[in-house]
């Protein structure tokens, strides 16, 4: 809802595999964001990017890449999973004065 | 120096009370402010933004700046069972050209009957 999906929802990947998650709008809005959500961390910026092909490090960007090739679509890749990659990811859209809209989620646990 | 800073709790209120939530942040030149709502295992949900000092209401909900002390804070009066959730306070400021939400850890809040 709210203009914007996460996809997969759940997912249980191995150590050293990649993982790609996706996030979607249909709002066209120019700002996107990842986060990870940690217990004791709260949300943590990962990589943001305001526009196609335009994006760039947020706090905690070792170990990802992101890539916008549309507006509506912003990927975040783990090139090879760790455990330590084991969270909660969300996907954000900047929507002008109204703040941001999350997307629901993905669960992610790497084994 | 975390840059968004929040008591993490948990914070406990009877219900019918005023539940207050505080935050402050480090980055002066910050310009706008949000809270979000998350109930266990949901995404944030945005209650209240303000962007000016003073207050901002909004049915149960006020939100306060004080940008001189760098202070944010949330009141909920009335507060109900269904008000329990983590509180997320959130500031925004244009970091490299780019504008960037950055978090508090989150104050959990706990209403009693």
């Amino acid at each position: 809802d709210a203009g914007i999906t996460q996809s997969p929802r759940h997912k249980v990947t191995e150590t050293g595999t990649p993982v790609t998650l996706r996030c979607h709008q249909t709002e066209n809005h120019r700002y996107m964001y990842w986060y990870r959500q940690d217990p004791g961390h709260g949300l943590r910026l990962i990589h943001y990017s305001y526009g196609v092909k335009d994006t760039d490090k947020g706090e905690v960007s070792d170990g990802y890449s992101v890539s916008r090739s549309k507006t509506e679509d912003f990927l975040l890749t783990l090139e090879s999973a760790t455990s330590s990659q084991t969270s909660v990811y969300f996907c954000a859209i900047r929507k002008n004065r109204d703040g941001y809209t999350f997307g629901s989620g993905t669960r992610l646990t790497v084994v | 120096q975390k840059e968004v800073e929040q008591n993490s709790g948990p914070l406990s209120v009877p219900e019918g009370a005023i539940a207050s939530l505080n935050c402050t942040y480090s980055d002066r030149v910050s310009q706008s402010f949000f809270w979000y709502r998350q109930y266990s295992g949901k995404s944030p949900e945005l209650i209240m933004s303000i962007y000016s000092n003073g207050d901002k209401e909004d049915g149960r909900f006020t939100a306060q700046l004080n940008k001189a002390s760098q202070y944010v804070s949330l009141l909920i009066r009335d507060s109900q069972p269904s008000d329990s959730a983590t509180y997320l306070c959130a500031v925004e400021g244009v970091i490299q050209g780019a504008q960037k939400l950055v978090f508090g850890q989150g104050t959990r809040l706990t209403i009693n009957p």
